[in-house]
């Protein structure tokens, strides 16, 4: 059965600091894997996308990587804002269209 | 910056009733998608519609869904004979191809009672 698993389950760091969240997943055909952040009561927005071939890529203090031999992803934040508190979401592509979404990471910065 | 739309943002309904929930996906995306996510829950995938048909669905889409793009601008769920347990966030997203990102609307709350 397709899955993605997030760990840790919630976070909580000073305003400033840095942390990573992990992401492994089991889905095949996998096509790509994607992170995403989701405001409470919000839509997700799209952070980045990692096909196979790639091991790294970054958006602005976000930086995510894959290693699709052992099927894991890490999502590296840099630098926290208070702003940087949501729910964050490790989501595996399968397939060309079906989206297999983890639980998310609960990330909570503060001041 | 297109944005993907969603109305109403809340819906409350009788079990039994039907409920039409309805999206504007980004004008030059060619597929389109809705999720749910039950409270507490991860978001999950519903179905996927590309050129006028459905592309995938999920075992939670059964008969009591259907999608349809009435026109050229909206993209609507429909949801026959709410249950209790159709209580969730509905999202739409849009991709301009499959495989590429996917733009998630502000998402619809319905509360099935």
């Amino acid at each position: 059965k397709n899955q993605v698993e997030q760990s840790p389950q919630s976070l909580i760091i000073l305003e400033g600091k840095n942390c990573t969240l992990q992401c492994n997943y089991t889905v095949s055909p996998f096509s790509n894997l994607r992170w995403y952040k989701q405001d409470t009561g919000r839509g997700p927005v799209s952070l980045t996308i990692m096909t196979f071939s790639e091991n790294t890529k970054s958006n602005g203090r976000y930086t995510a990587t894959l290693d699709a031999d052992t099927k894991q992803s890490s999502l590296h934040i840099t630098a926290s804002q208070l702003s940087d508190s949501a729910s964050y979401i490790c989501v595996a592509l399968f397939g060309n269209e079906k989206l297999t979404f983890g639980t998310g990471t609960r990330l909570t910065i503060i001041p | 910056e297109p944005e993907v739309t969603q109305t109403p943002s809340h819906q409350v309904t009788q079990m039994g009733q039907e409920v039409i929930l309805r999206c504007v996906p980004i004008s030059n995306h060619l597929y389109f998608y809705w999720y749910r996510q039950i409270l507490g829950q991860k978001v999950e995938f519903l179905v996927s519609f590309y050129n006028n048909e459905i592309s995938e669905k999920s075992e939670i889409f059964d008969d009591q869904f259907s999608v349809e793009r009435p026109d050229g601008s909206n993209f609507t769920l429909k949801i026959r004979s709410t249950k209790l347990e159709d209580s969730a966030m509905y999202f739409c997203a849009s991709s301009r191809q499959g495989g590429e990102t996917q733009y998630f609307g502000p998402g619809t709350r319905l509360l099935v009672l």
